[in-house]
């Protein structure tokens, strides 16, 4: 079963407002990921942030974790239309190997 | 670098046809993985490899088989291909287990339909 769940699955706002989703996932982790992937592309690589930390920024992004909820949140602030894409948290528990589980996303439409 | 390439783009077979889907990478990245995306299910991990010569199952590894004979390439081969496994098929690669090593670099998706 997925490890990561994303909330909501889909959100609808206007250009310059913030969009926030959440992600919850069942196990123990060594850090998660935020990826962003457009209509019939490839995932891209966002923002990663570890077990230790508790909140990071890039640029409009803002990623907080709790992990005492087992829980992040990705804020992307004053919006665009470009930002329009699927939304994707990945849970990485490494215990020998390395495994990766993805959520099934959070699709936004940012509207102009 | 041209980054993780994946052939074909797009492939339509009948059941019980076999095909190898291509994945490769120029980045020396030592984990490489395969993930299959279906609709509302996100992305779900087939098989995935640590260094040449070593593969490992994922989530869902039924029907599928890989191998990894050299760090650039990772190829997945249906055996027997079935309606159940048309999707999007997504390679993937990051330089090492290390810590701060796991971006995962992704291609462009393979879409497959089976008949």
């Amino acid at each position: 079963s997925q490890q990561g769940e994303e909330d909501p699955q889909a959100l609808s706002i206007q250009e310059g407002e913030n969009a926030t989703m959440n992600c919850s996932y069942k196990t123990s982790i060594n850090n998660l990921q935020w990826y962003r992937q457009n209509s019939g592309r490839g995932l891209v690589h966002l923002i990663l942030i570890r077990s230790n930390e508790r909140e990071k920024h890039s640029g409009r992004l803002r990623v907080t974790l709790d992990t005492s909820k087992k829980s992040s949140s990705l804020l992307i602030t004053a919006s665009r239309a470009a930002d329009t894409a699927s939304y994707f948290c990945a849970t990485v528990f490494r215990r020998g190997y390395q495994k990766v589980t993805f959520g099934i996303g959070t699709k936004l439409q940012v509207i102009p | 670098n041209a980054g993780v390439t994946q052939t074909p783009k797009f492939q339509v077979l009948k059941t019980g046809q076999s095909m190898t889907l291509q994945c490769a990478q120029d980045m020396n990245h030592e984990y490489m993985s395969w993930y299959r995306q279906d609709p509302g299910m996100g992305l779900r991990l087939i098989h995935y490899s640590v260094g040449a010569g070593i593969t490992d199952q994922g989530e869902v590894p039924n029907g599928y088989n890989v191998s990894r004979s050299t760090t650039e390439d990772f190829p997945l081969r249906l055996l027997s291909a079935a309606p159940s496994q048309t999707s999007v098929y997504f390679c993937a690669s990051s330089y090492s287990l290390a810590l701060s090593q796991e971006t995962q670099y992704f291609g462009p998706g393979t879409r497959l339909l089976v008949l």
